[in-house]
């Protein structure tokens, strides 16, 4: 069936460095990949999305890149900052309104 | 923005008793709601789907008697854990959809965490 793996965490970095959390899925057609984060105390929240191959979600700052021919979708930041210490989710949709499947989260921490 | 509540964000209960969460869209109507599970360490895994006015769909392995999902309005749907035991302390979580299917975005309650005593 389909599945999400994504590098285990707790991740800790300095603040302004460069971020990557791996994701890599199994999936047969042409699902929808995304990227959720979860800040302490709060519920999911969509980061970013991408729909089909090639294609590249970006949003604050952070990007991923929908890879087809490795079956990935690795999440970057340039420059973290304390404020981006949360768990996040890589998640894919296989079709339409099928429901996500996710993922165990990262824990990223950055520390000043 | 869409803003999905799910209450309580955390309930204590004791073995045996039966707990009820709530997942509502404040602002739009949600004809599809699911509801995760999320056990330490792992990924969230979906336990059911539920369309307003029909019976909840059910994944495998996850048993409706014990895990009653109710969808009667296009706002609210309810989780109901029946005679709790330890082993079903968890983090639980529902989404929901609005009318626009497969296009409107996924948006998340802040999910409840159980603890069974």
């Amino acid at each position: 069936g389909d599945s999400v793996t994504q590098m285990e965490g707790p991740v800790t970095l300095s603040e302004e460095a460069f971020l990557t959390i791996n994701c890599t899925y199994t999936a047969t057609g042409y699902p929808s990949l995304f990227w959720y984060v979860q800040y302490p105390g709060e519920g999911l929240q969509l980061l970013l999305k991408a729909t089909k191959a090639d294609d590249k979600g970006s949003n604050k700052g952070f990007e991923a890149t929908y890879r087809k021919e490795t079956t990935s979708f690795h999440l970057e930041k340039g420059s973290v900052q304390v404020s981006d210490s949360a768990v996040y989710f890589c998640a894919l949709r296989p079709s339409g309104n099928t429901p996500l499947v996710f993922g165990k989260g990262t824990r990223l921490s950055v520390i000043a | 923005g869409a803003v999905v509540s799910q209450h309580p964000s955390w309930v204590i209960c004791k073995s045996g008793t039966s707990v009820k969460i709530e997942c509502r869209s404040l602002d739009f109507q949600a004809t599809t709601m699911f509801w995760y599970r999320q056990f330490p360490k792992q990924s969230l895994m979906l336990m059911a789907t539920s369309n307003e006015g029909s019976k909840a769909t059910y994944e495998q392995g996850v048993e409706k008697d014990k895990f009653l999902i109710n969808h009667a309005s296009l706002t609210l749907s309810t989780l109901t854990v029946t005679s709790a035991h330890p082993e079903d302390s968890s983090f639980y979580i529902c989404s929901a959809r609005g009318s626009d299917r497969g296009h409107s975005p996924l948006h998340f309650g802040n999910g409840t965490r159980l603890t069974v005593t």
